[in-house]
């Protein structure tokens, strides 16, 4: 099955850090540039990080440069996101979310045509 | 950076209907626009990407046009299942979305 389920959510307090993943599954994960995008509850879609599908390139919103870092193991299907001294502002759903097309890079993308569930981290 | 205005924040509308959401870029992004329907508690699920290309199982109530640098999310025919929050985005160059909107009954 085709999907994408992040974890590693919760109550976390500023200043502190926390670790959310994304197991992939069900296709070759390898293949795909992956972000990490988040909502506030009630509010609209913020994208937060990206890599590319080999890992090779990082980008992020300027809110969350030098503090959170996107990284993944190929070997093992998995996305990360580190989030170092969270914020207030940092609470919201995280959802982590597939390039729709292979080998894409920071450029001319096709939008996101997988997402997982979301997680929601909590700063307080 | 490239920013999106997407209008109106909510709408009113009732089955049968037809609607239009619009989404304005602050810089030429060619046709590199996506929408998607998101609904309470629900990831965001892809209906258009490159501006105007249905993505695979959508309805064909559902169509996107572009006028320069300016988008458009076209419902006709509105149903049940189309009352949600609607995102448009820009993949010109990094990512962007809108700010949504909600289709509300």
């Amino acid at each position: 099955q085709v999907q994408l389920v992040e974890s590693g959510g919760g109550v976390v307090q500023p200043g502190t850090s926390l670790r959310l993943s994304c197991a992939a599954s069900g296709f070759t994960f390898s293949s795909f540039g992956m972000h990490w995008i988040r909502q506030v509850p009630g509010k609209g879609l913020e994208w937060v990080a990206m890599i590319t599908y080999e890992g090779s390139k990082k980008y992020y919103v300027d809110s969350v440069q030098g503090r959170f870092s996107i990284s993944r193991d190929n070997a093992e299907k998995t996305l990360y996101l580190q989030i170092n001294s969270p914020r207030s502002e940092d609470t919201a759903f995280y959802y982590c979310a597939r390039e729709s097309s292979p080998w894409g890079g920071v450029t001319l993308g096709d939008g996101f045509d997988l997402w997982g569930p979301g997680t929601m981290v909590i700063v307080s | 950076d490239i920013q999106l205005t997407q209008f109106p924040s909510s709408l009113s509308a009732s089955v049968g209907d037809r609607i239009t959401i619009t989404c304005r870029a602050s810089q030429s992004i060619d046709k590199y626009v996506s929408w998607y329907q998101q609904k309470p508690g629900k990831a965001p699920n892809l209906l258009i990407n490159g501006a105007s290309t249905l993505q695979s199982g959508v309805p064909s109530r559902f169509s996107g046009g572009q006028s320069g640098a300016e988008f458009t999310l076209t419902i006709s025919d509105l149903q049940p299942g189309d009352f949600a929050t609607y995102h448009c985005q820009q993949t010109y160059t990094r990512w962007t979305f809108g700010q949504g909107t909600k289709v509300e009954i």
